[in-house]
């Protein structure tokens, strides 16, 4: 099974600050990975898909970037609203896998 | 516009099995599949399998396998997770999600094994 490493686990930071959070997988995945952000008790939004494809309605202030193996999310300035858990995931027409999620929290 | 709706939270003895339901209301998906994802009191996403209605074949994670059965019913547009021999370990939140990529997600049914 295709494992997924998201870093860091845990991000403090401030509104306006530009952030990045990193998914490694342990083989390459094409560009075959999204990004999903969840709040608590809330069910996960998908933010990106194809590795940097912006889903509708999701502010640009997102983006993604990366293949193979290594990934990222970056949210260029964020809001109060960004505050969150983050999740990687790779996915494919039989099978899906998700990183262990990045929470990024207030400094 | 498409919603997918869960079965309500069930408690479950530890051994006993629960089945949750996803219904796709709104229309019908055609080629899509529905996967199934749980997440433990504040725990990570996992993801346990999938489904495609249209071909009634299932995928599951290969933890899981053996314990899980994904069913689905096309004329309904409903897909069913059935996970037997039930551990305190599997309370948690279950979602059903529609993809790939998995943009549509249910609003998730609490499953709560306890003695």
């Amino acid at each position: 099974d295709i494992q997924m490493t998201q870093s860091p686990s845990t991000l403090s930071a401030s509104v306006g600050d530009r952030v990045t959070i990193t998914c490694r997988a342990s083989q390459s995945l094409s560009s075959w990975l999204a990004w999903y952000q969840q709040k608590p008790g809330k069910a996960p939004n998908l933010l990106i898909y194809k590795a940097s494809t912006l889903e509708s309605g999701v502010p640009s202030r997102f983006s993604g970037s990366g293949s193979g193996t290594e990934f990222n999310l970056t949210i260029s300035s964020l809001q109060p609203d960004d505050f969150a858990t983050y999740y990687c995931q790779h996915y494919s027409t039989y099978s899906r896998t998700f990183g262990q999620g990045t929470k990024v929290d207030i400094k | 516009q498409v919603q997918l709706v869960q079965s309500g939270a069930e408690v479950k003895k530890p051994g006993s099995s629960v089945k949750v339901s996803c219904m796709a209301s709104g229309r019908t998906l055609s080629s899509y599949s529905f996967s199934w994802v749980r997440q433990a009191p504040g725990q990570g996403l996992e993801w346990m399998g999938r489904i495609t209605p249209m071909v009634g074949i299932a995928n599951y994670a290969q933890r899981f396998q053996g314990r899980v059965t994904i069913t689905a019913d096309k004329s309904t547009s409903t897909a069913y997770m059935e996970l037997s021999s039930l551990t305190s370990d599997d309370t948690a939140v279950y979602y059903c999600a529609v993809g790939p990529p998995d943009d549509l997600w249910g609003l998730g049914t609490l499953v709560t094994v306890s003695s």
